[in-house]
């Protein structure tokens, strides 16, 4: 069942804390993606990652932090210095682009955080 | 600022009726892509134009590219409750994939 995951569902952070958003994909896309979607808004880039080991930023990206250890594997870390970390998290991935064209991108289900 | 803009914000029909959805964007672009958000849940894609494309079709999905007026729209026919969520175009703006704010389709039975 192919398809491209995230975890947890619901996360709940307090002021000052450091967490972690799990998103796996086992679709053998090379690009992947992660967005931030406010309430009423469209989706905003925070990182994208074209490779493994290597990942650049989006328009957004001040407090957050990546890693691409893995193919499969894209976890965006949202730190202390993000001011207003609620939000939905989204990630997505791709193929890569191919004759200057974009390609479809699959969404994981989201991740829902709550600054407490 | 966003590359691509859809209007209306909002959209509320009955069941039955053909929804249209608009979407403008500013610099040219190769293909543009539509997708579909139901309520707290990820996108699904629901289908790309090329820009030598003017019409596509997909089931009760018709979409319509305008280079020259650098708009698309959205189509959908015969609407069904299951219909309702937020629909989205996606263009290109540099190195990046750019969404825009979306259309929130509402179908009432």
């Amino acid at each position: 069942d192919g398809g491209i995951t995230q975890s947890p569902k619901y996360l709940f952070r307090k002021e000052g804390q450091n967490v972690t958003l799990s998103c796996e994909q086992n679709l053998n896309h090379d690009a992947m993606y992660w967005y931030r979607q406010d309430p009423g808004q469209g989706l905003r880039l925070i990182y994208y990652s074209q490779i493994v080991n290597d990942f650049q930023k989006g328009d957004i990206a001040e407090g957050y932090s990546v890693s691409r250890e893995k193919k499969e594997s894209f976890p965006l870390t949202v730190t202390s210095a993000q001011k207003n970390p609620t939000a939905f998290y989204l990630c997505a991935s791709s193929v890569l682009r191919t004759g200057g064209e974009w390609n479809e991108q699959f969404f994981g289900p989201g991740t829902r955080l709550t600054v407490l | 600022s966003q590359q691509g803009e859809e209007d209306p914000q909002a959209l509320s029909i009955q069941e039955g009726e053909n929804a249209t959805m608009n979407c403008s964007y500013k610099t040219s672009i190769n293909n543009l892509q539509w997708y579909r958000q139901n309520s707290g849940r990820g996108l699904v894609h629901l289908i790309l134009i090329r820009s030598n494309e003017r019409e596509k079709h997909s089931g009760r999905l018709r979409v319509t590219l305008d280079t020259s007026k650098k708009s698309s729209s959205l189509l959908i026919t015969a609407s069904r409750a299951a219909d309702t969520a937020s629909y989205f175009c996606a263009t290109e703006r540099g190195n990046k994939l750019v969404f825009g704010a979306g259309t929130i389709l509402r179908v009432k039975s």
